[in-house]
């Protein structure tokens, strides 16, 4: 069973400060990774996608791949009480006709007014 | 342009009873997901159509069957619920398979 390994938290971060999101995963061939984030009540929204090793960058938010380590992260500069939610990171399976994004439990960021 | 819409937004259902779950999405994408939600188990893959005329089994197909209509349409439906069934359930579309996944709005299900 393919695992994607993210810490639940709640992380807590002042406003203004930069949130750290980390996730890991098992499946060494994975080489397409997602970012969600999913409000309280919400469906999961699209963040970022990331395919290659290195940092992408798209506003506020920054993605980190590195697939020697195999694990991903999402940084979030200058946060915002309304980036209060869950960050879901999903990571696709590999191997031949895959079809599945394997998800992690998310981590609940809380951001302190 | 909707995206991805679900109905019914809300359900109860008795043990036994039978329903279906409405997903349609207008972006032309090619494949459907249905996933579940439960707390501590995060997204779990039902079933998947990757494309127009296919339909496959994910991670906990059992209890539910489903059907593409046509490219825009993919309904879930649960024969006889359980109360293991409880969820929330979420559609999702791509235009590739297993690449960047659009979710509808999520429908929850209680079962009595």
């Amino acid at each position: 069973q393919k695992e994607v390994e993210q810490n639940s938290g709640p992380l807590s971060v002042p406003e203004g400060a930069i949130a750290s999101l980390n996730c890991t995963y098992s499946d060494r061939g994975s080489q397409s990774f997602f970012w969600y984030r999913q409000y309280s009540g919400k469906s999961p929204e699209l963040i970022m996608s990331i395919y290659s090793n290195g940092d992408k960058e798209d506003g506020r938010f920054t993605a980190q791949l590195n697939k020697a380590s195999q694990y991903v992260s999402l940084l979030i500069r200058d946060s915002q009480p309304s980036d209060s939610a869950t960050y879901l990171c999903a990571v696709k399976d590999s191997g031949a006709g895959s079809y599945q994004l394997t998800f992690g439990k998310g981590t609940k960021l809380s951001v302190i007014p | 342009n909707a995206g991805v819409t679900q109905t019914p937004k809300f359900q109860v259902l008795k043990t036994g009873q039978s329903m279906t779950l409405q997903c349609a999405q207008d972006m032309n994408h090619n494949s459907m997901y249905w996933y579940r939600q439960d707390p501590g188990m995060g997204l779990r893959l039902i079933y998947y159509s990757a494309s127009e005329g296919t339909t496959d089994k994910g991670e906990v197909p059992n209890g539910y069957n489903v059907s593409r209509l046509n490219k825009r349409e993919f309904s879930l439906r649960l024969e006889s619920a359980a109360p293991s069934q409880t969820s929330v359930y979420f559609c999702a579309s791509s235009e590739v398979i297993a690449d960047t996944q659009y979710f509808g709005p999520g429908t929850r299900l209680t079962v009595l």
